[in-house]
């Protein structure tokens, strides 16, 4: 199993331009989340997904978009970058059991300039 | 709204002696989990313990255990024996029932003195 995959690994992006970041897992997860981990803080939730076709909002959407059309993949859609959204980008995905453990991806680091 | 807050921007430990790191958290929820995940510089968010609250008793896990006071809404994490592996940043994680939506508090950077 790869487990959770992501790509880019790394992006620069100018303003205002539009990229998707992709996820991918192997482990037949139904839910998988997107965060943003900005420089020396945790992890906020921007998107999660509870299986194919259902999405929703977590604590910082704005600027983002999400679609699951399929159970293994999550993209992540910027529009219109900003600075504000240069950042790690973490993809990950669980099990459906109470258990409740996340597995993360590599992560994306993305600079706006 | 669920927080989660950690005190401790950064900590350090000599090499095999014991360390805790703090984290309270914010819910009227009766029924959670709470996680203590580790990213090394490699970035990788790695689990290194988690805690069911409808369970008393503290989790342990080799030299990770945790300190559950539920009613003080206080989760810290202690490390036993530390190795210069376990520096990393710390990041103490709340979900609901519902294992929706994940909140983490700020990360607690730790450093192993050799």
């Amino acid at each position: 199993n790869a487990g959770v995959t992501q790509t880019p690994k790394f992006r620069i992006l100018k303003i205002g331009q539009s990229m998707t970041l992709q996820c991918t897992q192997d482990m037949n997860h139904n839910y998988m989340y997107w965060y943003r981990q900005d420089p020396g803080m945790g992890l906020k939730l921007i998107y999660y997904s509870v299986g194919a076709g259902i999405t929703d909002k977590g604590e910082v959407p704005n600027g983002y978009n999400v679609s699951r059309s399929t159970t293994e993949d999550f993209p992540l859609r910027l529009e219109l970058a900003a600075p504000s959204q240069t950042s790690v980008y973490f993809c990950a995905s669980r099990v459906d059991r109470v258990a409740y453990e996340q597995y993360f991806g590599p992560g994306t680091r993305l600079t706006v300039t | 709204a669920q927080t989660v807050t950690q005190s401790q921007p950064e900590m350090s430990v000599q090499e095999a002696e014991t360390v805790t790191l703090s984290c309270t958290y914010d819910t009227s929820e009766n029924n959670y989990y709470l996680f203590w995940y580790k990213q090394p510089p490699s970035r990788q968010m790695i689990l290194v313990i988690r805690q069911e609250a409808y369970k008393q008793q503290n989790a342990t896990e080799n030299r990770f255990s945790v300190n559950f006071q539920k009613a003080a809404k206080s989760f810290s994490l202690k490390i036993s024996d530390s190795q210069l592996g376990d520096t990393a940043m710390y990041f103490c994680a709340f979900t609901t029932n519902t294992g929706n939506q994940f909140y983490f508090g700020t990360g607690t950077s730790l450093t192993v003195i050799p």
